[in-house]
């Protein structure tokens, strides 16, 4: 069974561009995460997805973020314009069960973001 | 204002002997405690995790201790060994957060196991 895959692995931006990356989550997972990991700090959640609805986008830093996940599938975010604090590792998550907090979550590769 | 904290950024340890990672939390809300390991250029993977209705739980050469009335918890990991080596994250969740899921993470332990 495949993992969570995201895409790019690392993308470098300069400011005020825009940038998007993407996530497939693990076949049959209704749960998405993405989560940030700002200069080694600890890792943030940015919101939760159940199938193609936001359940939760409490870390969301600004309107400059903007996640979709059309059809309950894979899913999007979008930082448009970057700024030089939104470099970092995007992390994307997900799981099986609904929302459950004991459900475990598997986490994709990352993707590295750097904007100068 | 930070609700999961590791104050050690890193930890060496020899081969064969214990490691010892902690991590505290101030929020009693949280219901469910989970470690995540994490190697360079690499997603976060689940580990071990204990629910607030139990004080230890173990898998192998992990051991996760959960003290509720001090806000404490650790991950014990006998013997180490060398690919053991990478950042420890320590995470919080409680079903108050929306149905769950939501994870809060700590900054994370670098943990170098020496052969």
């Amino acid at each position: 069974e495949a993992g969570v895959t995201q895409f790019p692995s690392h993308s470098v931006i300069e400011k005020g561009q825009t940038v998007t990356l993407r996530c497939d989550p693990i076949s049959g997972h209704d749960n998405l995460y993405w989560y940030r990991r700002v200069m080694g700090k600890e890792i943030k959640f940015l919101l939760h997805f159940v199938k193609e609805s936001k359940q939760d986008e409490s870390g969301m830093p600004n309107n400059r973020f903007l996640a979709e996940r059309t059809g309950g599938t894979y899913s999007t975010l979008k930082v448009q314009p970057a700024e030089l604090e939104d470099s970092g590792v995007y992390f994307c998550a997900s799981s099986a069960a609904p929302g459950q907090s004991t459900d475990t979550q598997y986490f994709g590769p990352g993707t590295r973001l750097t904007v100068l | 204002d930070q609700q999961v904290k590791q104050n050690s950024p890193s930890l060496s340890v020899q081969e064969g002997r214990i490691s010892i990672l902690n991590c505290d939390y101030t929020n009693s809300m949280f219901d469910y405690f989970l470690w995540y390991k994490k190697y360079p250029a690499e997603g976060p993977t689940f580990l071990i995790s204990i629910s607030s209705i139990k004080d230890k739980n173990e898998d192998g050469r992990f051991t996760v201790f959960l003290n509720k009335s001090a806000k404490h918890l650790s991950l014990h990991i006998v013997p180490s060994q060398p690919g053991d080596s990478a950042v420890y994250f320590c995470a919080a969740s409680a079903l108050i957060y929306n149905q769950g899921g939501k994870l809060i993470f700590g900054q994370g332990t670098e943990l170098s196991v020496k052969p």
